[in-house]
Parts: structure tokens; C-alpha cells; sequence
């Protein structure tokens, strides 16, 4: 079943700018979760916000959750080359640990 | 590095072969989960193990077949797999599935290639 959306499918910005990604989902979370895949390797997990938080900062990385809205962000500030790669939310519907991912944001970012 | 270790990177296997992939964590972690992932989409779930126990299991075909011999350990067994079957086999582990009201993120290795000729 498909619970995640995001948008925009893919991005390309400039060193420095700063990267917002978009996830919609459609029913009641326990968690909302983002992750990274750079090209040809597994996932790195960025950061993870319960369904009774609204925000929460990792460094570069800030994340909202709506949950009125059944929506979450993820904003990336100056970013740099390094960031290229693909992005996923990913929710977590009840504790037991499955994760529905998105269909993923793709990140370029141009020195 | 990635602390979930998956062997082998890459597998080309035939129709009629039977091949195992392996997963090791040694992070202590309780619950470990296989996905497959096909290119330009995201992870798909297939099985979960909490405690070395099978938990979820996402009708997945039977030629795909799971098995835990320990909590480090995570094998996937294949057998008359079919051309569709080639993708990304990602292999995950997490400090607890249950316990621990879930909210716990998930480590991945690198995953092994798969190609069915």
C-alpha cells in the first residue's frame, strides 16, 4: 500500500541554497522518519519525529510533522555537494517496526 | 561504513539455482527486517524478525524463504526466482521492533545486488 508521498520527485540547486523536501501520508502515525540513499548504497537514517512533535532539528537537517494535515518537511540549510542523493520519508503506522517508505525526493545540489 | 554487513554485493544466479543472502549486525539489536528495493523506487518491505522470531511477513513468494539462526544473524534464501525478482536486497536492524513502543530507526547495509538471468 502506498502511505507516502513527496514532492518534488527530483531537485537541483546550487551549493549554499537551501533544499526543502515535502511528505504527505495518509493515515494515523506512530512516527514520521526521513532517510538517505546515495547511488549504489544502503539507507542512512537522518532523523525521526513522533507523531506528538512538531519539529526537531540534527544539524543542517529541521523537520516538521503535521499531523492535522498528514504532512511533513524536511529542510536542509547550505547545502553542499555532499548532499546529493535521494531522500524518503518513511512512516511507521503502529509500533513493530514496518516503515512505509515515499517515493523519494532525488537531491542535486551543483558546486 | 555501515555497521549491518551484507554479503555477497553482487549475485547473478539463474532461474533453476538456489543461493543465500547474509546479513550481520553486531549492534545487539533485537529486530531485523529484509527489503527489496527496485531502481529509481523506494524500499519494499518483506519480512521482519523481532527476537529471532518471524514477525511480519508481507506475502512474500515462497521462493523467497527467511531464516534467523541467531540475533546477529540474517539469511534470505532463494530459489527459482524469476527475472523480476532482480533488485536491491536490503538487509536492516533496529534496537527493538515491539518493546520499546517502536520509534526506533532503522540501520541499513549497503545491500546485495541481485541479477536473475
Amino acid at each position: 500500500s502506498q502511505q507516502g508521498e513527496e514532492d518534488p520527485q527530483a531537485l537541483s540547486i546550487q551549493e549554499g541554497e537551501n533544499a526543502t523536501m515535502n511528505c504527505s501520508y495518509k493515515t494515523s502515525i506512530n512516527n514520521l522518519q526521513w532517510y538517505r540513499q546515495n547511488s549504489g548504497r544502503g539507507l542512512v537514517h537522518l532523523i525521526l519525529i513522533r507523531s506528538n512533535e512538531r519539529e526537531k532539528h540534527s544539524g543542517r537537517l529541521r523537520v516538521t510533522l503535521d499531523t492535522s494535515k498528514k504532512s511533513s518537511s524536511l529542510l536542509i540549510t547550505a547545502s553542499r555537494a555532499a548532499d546529493t542523493a535521494s531522500y524518503f520519508c518513511a512512516t511507521e503506522v503502529s509500533r513493530g517496526g514496518k516503515l512505509i517508505f515515499g517515493q523519494g525526493t532525488e537531491l542535486s545540489v551543483k558546486p | 561504513d555501515t555497521e549491518v554487513t551484507q554479503t555477497p554485493k553482487h549475485l547473478v544466479m539463474g532461474m533453476t539455482n538456489k543461493k543465500s543472502l547474509k546479513c550481520e549486525q553486531h549492534m545487539g539489536h533485537r529486530a531485523m527486517y529484509w527489503y527489496k528495493q527496485k531502481a529509481k523506487k523506494p524500499p519494499e518491505l518483506m519480512f521482519v524478525y523481532s527476537y529471532e522470531k518471524l514477525s511480519i511477513n508481507e506475502s512474500v513468494p515462497s521462493r523467497f524463504s527467511p531464516e534467523c539462526p541467531n540475533s546477529s544473524l540474517l539469511n534470505l534464501h532463494l530459489h527459482a526466482l524469476q527475472p523480476e525478482d532482480s533488485a536491491l536486497y536490503l538487509c536492516a536492524s533496529s534496537q527493538d521492533s515491539y518493546l520499546l513502543s517502536g520509534n526506533q530507526p532503522q540501520h541499513f547495509g549497503d545491500g546485495t545486488r541481485l541479477s536473475i538471468l
